[in-house]
């Protein structure tokens, strides 16, 4: 596609479920980011996918949360026994290697969990 | 903590007026990255400068760093009320993790 997906766009779940949120990057682009925005605040880094390098899963919060990366395509960012205090829009980004370090957004998982 | 924080945290002018947006962030970076976010929306990329540039423009933007104080600046000049947006700074490492602060609120009147 043109650009960054995601889906869904948006997720309601129960205390206690888990979630898996999805992200198409720009094809080519082999570095992949995911981040946490909670409503009127800034991103929080959660985990950062290059090539075939190990991630930087240095942001994640806790053990309930979890992101595979398929070579240098998909991505599933996956949420475990879910919290209210998780939701949240999780944004996605990818960028290509050599490029001019700019980052491509999606348009975000808004997820709410009650 | 975030890299990167912005300053003010939101900000109210008319159109027509300039509008400043600061970012401080803690430790070296390769390059600075500002971007803009409509509400409920991704963040779009507005201008990167790297650590070896002082000054930068883009049309109505105008962006400034000073390595030896860790800060930036980005200016919008003769502003427009779909200029209305969160503004964010981004810093980028060596290990090409890519840091945000908690952005700028800019409401431009009409």
């Amino acid at each position: 596609g043109a650009g960054v997906s995601q889906s869904p766009s948006n997720k309601v779940t129960e205390k206690g479920k888990d979630v898996e949120l999805r992200c198409d990057p720009i094809s080519g682009h082999t570095a992949l980011y995911w981040y946490r925005q909670r409503l009127g605040q800034g991103l929080e880094f959660l985990i950062y996918f290059q090539g075939n390098s190990a991630p930087d899963k240095s942001g994640l919060p806790s053990d309930r949360f979890s992101a595979e990366r398929t070579g240098e395509s998909v991505s599933t960012l996956t949420i475990q026994r879910t919290q209210q205090e998780d939701s949240a829009v999780y944004l996605c980004a990818s960028r290509p290697t050599g490029g001019t370090g700019e980052l491509f957004f999606g348009e975000g998982s808004r997820l709410t969990v009650l | 903590s975030q890299q990167g924080e912005e300053d003010p945290q939101a900000l109210s002018i008319q159109e027509g007026e300039n509008a400043t947006m600061n970012c401080s962030y803690k430790t070296s970076i390769n390059n600075l990255q500002w971007y803009r976010q409509n509400s409920g929306r991704g963040l779009v990329h507005l201008i990167l400068i790297r650590s070896n540039e002082r000054e930068k423009h883009s049309g109505r933007l105008r962006v400034t760093l000073d390595t030896s104080k860790k800060s930036s600046s980005l200016l919008i000049t003769a502003s427009r009320a779909a200029d209305t947006a969160s503004y964010f700074c981004a810093t980028s490492g060596n290990a090409g993790k890519s840091t945000f602060g908690d952005g700028t609120t800019l409401t431009v009147k009409p």
